[in-house]
């Protein structure tokens, strides 16, 4: 059973186009992340979600559109892509106590603009 | 701002040898969490091990355990009789208590020689 699984897990895609990465997660947690990994393999956060609500938005630019229909849900849009967006984004989930709880990460979806 | 450091881009170990991986970070706060987490080639982020900072032992896990510095701000991670399946980078972690943003440096690229 996948604790976190995100769809698709690669993704090829023109400049410009717009495109959507989903998240789920069955462990029950009260928070989800979105971090980028860059061609460099640097982890950064984008967002993270508290029980549908953002709580942290990392000076990401606005094409990209986090919405999360419920606390188990999670999903990523992005609008008119660039070169630059190229890289591997990781869908994550917590307890959300605030207590450094493990963060449990999905595979990753490697996003790839052309 | 939190900042997590790395200073060992690349290390190599033999096979059954035990190997030490460095981390320091900066942070301002006194209670906080400290991890490291292994992302071998599918990409897979997996938690080793996991530090609170008001503990003064040093967390184990099996063959992975870490030695914990707190006035040095110094978290490194041995890892002991070491596996070719211990091959992968290797990323350490830091979080504020009451702060949901993990902090990543920059990675180790671990390589095992049989």
């Amino acid at each position: 059973d996948t604790a976190v699984s995100q769809t698709p897990k690669y993704l090829v895609t023109q400049m410009g186009n717009d495109k959507s990465i989903k998240c789920e997660q069955n462990l029950g947690h009260d928070t989800m992340y979105w971090y980028k990994q860059d061609s460099k393999k640097f982890l950064k956060i984008m967002f993270s979600y508290n029980n549908k609500e953002l709580i942290i938005n990392e000076t990401v630019p606005n094409r990209f559109s986090p919405k999360s229909p419920d606390k188990a849900h999670l999903n990523l849009h992005i609008n008119s892509l660039e070169l630059g967006d190229s890289a591997v984004y990781f869908c994550a989930s917590s307890q959300g106590d605030r207590r450094g709880n493990t963060i449990y990460f999905g595979e990753g979806s490697w996003l790839t603009v052309v | 701002a939190q900042t997590v450091t790395q200073s060992q881009p690349e290390m190599s170990v033999q096979e059954a040898e035990t190997v030490t991986l460095s981390c320091t970070y900066d942070t301002s706060e006194s209670d906080y969490y400290l991890f490291w987490y292994k992302q071998p080639p599918s990409r897979q982020m997996i938690l080793v091990i996991r530090q609170e900072a008001y503990k003064q032992q040093n967390a184990t896990e099996n063959r992975f355990s870490v030695n914990f510095q707190k006035a040095a701000k110094s978290f490194s991670l041995k890892i002991s009789d070491s596996q070719l399946g211990d091959a992968a980078m290797y990323f350490c972690a830091h979080t504020n208590f009451g702060n949901e943003k993990l902090t990543f440096g920059t990675g180790t690229r671990l390589t095992i020689i049989p």
